[in-house]
Formats: C-alpha cells, sequence, structure tokens
C-alpha cells in the first residue's frame, strides 16, 4: 500500500527565510505525488503535482518541490516564506492509473515569524 | 468554470442519528471522492463514485454510503452516528478519462459535530 511520511508537523521560519517541508512516500508503483495546503477553516489547495514528468515540479505561490526516487522523497521548498504563507501543508501520493485512493500525511503546520 | 461547492457548513448532530452531506462537483468532472479528516490528522479516503457507481473504498464501515447523480454531484450518508465521526468531511471531484484520472479539486469542506 502507498504511503507518505511527513517530517516534523510543526516548522516556524522567520519571514524571508528559506521554507523547507519533508515528505517521504512509500510506493510499490510509480506513484503521482501532491501537496495540498490548506487555510484555517478550508478546504484543500493543490500547490503543485509531480506525474512522471519533470523531477523538478514548480507549483503556485513560488512553492515547488522534487521528486527523488532514490531517496523516495518529495519536498517542498520556497526560497522566501511570506507571512500568507502560514497554514497547514498536506503531501499525498496515489498511483498512475487509479487515483481512487489518494493518501495523506498527518500534515505540517507552518508558522512564519515577522 | 464554477468550483467544488459542499453543504451545509457545519452540522450538529447527536449519537444515533443519521447525516447527509452534499457536494457538487466542478464543471467538467464526473468523479467524486470523499475524505473525512478528523482535528489535527490528515484526509483519509472513504470512497470514490464514477458515473453513479462506487470505484474504490476506503478502510469506513457499511454505515458510510454514498451516491453520486447523472450530474456527477454526489452524497454522502452515515448512520447511526458515533463520537469519532466528528469530523471535516472533505469531497473533491476530478476527470477520469482513458483509465486515469486527473487531480483532485476538494471543496471547503462540512464541519460535523457529533454531541
Amino acid at each position: 500500500a502507498q504511503s507518505v511520511t511527513q517530517l516534523g508537523s510543526h516548522v516556524s521560519v522567520s519571514e524571508g527565510a528559506l521554507v523547507l517541508l519533508r515528505c517521504n512516500y512509500s510506493s510499490s508503483v510509480p506513484p503521482y505525488l501532491f501537496w495540498y495546503v490548506q487555510y484555517p477553516n478550508q478546504g484543500l489547495q493543490l500547490l503543485l503535482k509531480y506525474t512522471s514528468a519533470a523531477t523538478l515540479v514548480k507549483g503556485i505561490n513560488g512553492f515547488e518541490a522534487e521528486f527523488k526516487k532514490s531517496e523516495t522523497s518529495f519536498h517542498l521548498t520556497k526560497p522566501s516564506a511570506h507571512m500568507s504563507d502560514a497554514a497547514e501543508y498536506f503531501c499525498a501520493v496515489s498511483d498512475l492509473v487509479n487515483n481512487n485512493d489518494m493518501r495523506f500525511g498527518a500534515g505540517t503546520r507552518l508558522t512564519v515569524k515577522p | 468554470e464554477t468550483g467544488v461547492t459542499q453543504s451545509p457548513t457545519h452540522l450538529i448532530k447527536t449519537r444515533g442519528q443519521q447525516v447527509t452531506l452534499r457536494c457538487s462537483s466542478q464543471s467538467g468532472h464526473n468523479t467524486v471522492s470523499w475524505y473525512q479528516q478528523a482535528l489535527g490528522q490528515g484526509p483519509q479516503f472513504i470512497f470514490q463514485y464514477y458515473r453513479e457507481e462506487e470505484n474504490g473504498r476506503g478502510n469506513f464501515p457499511p454505515r458510510f454510503s454514498g451516491l453520486q447523480f447523472p450530474n456527477y454531484s454526489s452524497e454522502l450518508n452515515v448512520n447511526a452516528l458515533e463520537l469519532d465521526d466528528s469530523a471535516l468531511y472533505l469531497c473533491a471531484s476530478s476527470a477520469l478519462q482513458g483509465g486515469s484520472t486527473d487531480t483532485q479539486y476538494f471543496g471547503p469542506g462540512t464541519r460535523l459535530t457529533v454531541l
């Protein structure tokens, strides 16, 4: 079965600092990988997705993630944090064809300090 | 293009009652998935509907059931509510074509509280 592990339930950075949110996956078949963001009392918004094309994926709001098969990782980065980036971030995995069982990580809460 | 909408926004029920949550999929999408997100956790897959039939199910008991309608909107029904059913219920729509599905787009969720 596929799964993802998000390392660190809470990450705190200063405004303007690098954001790094870690995600490792486990999958017996080539995976689809996703990062979603959730603001308080809202649903999930797609930041970016990896679907076996380019390994470096650029998303919205300046975020990007790199698929590293050798490390089974899909970490999310942003060069310079903004106060508006404070939210909960979820990494998710599904397989290439059968996207009817997306597995989410437990989430990482990002706090941005002024 | 309209996004995914869910109703109601909030709901309070008592243990043992039944509840129905509703979801309207994004224009052009034919697949709806439902997720349960307990407080402080990631979403858990409940089931998916495609062309009015269940197309995959997670580890949830039969008292969680669903429907999809010809216009691709969907309902999630939960019978015999338990306290642990208190959660945010998220609906996501996507397009299933040629045997594979595209990205899932989520609605704002329905917050269910069971007392």
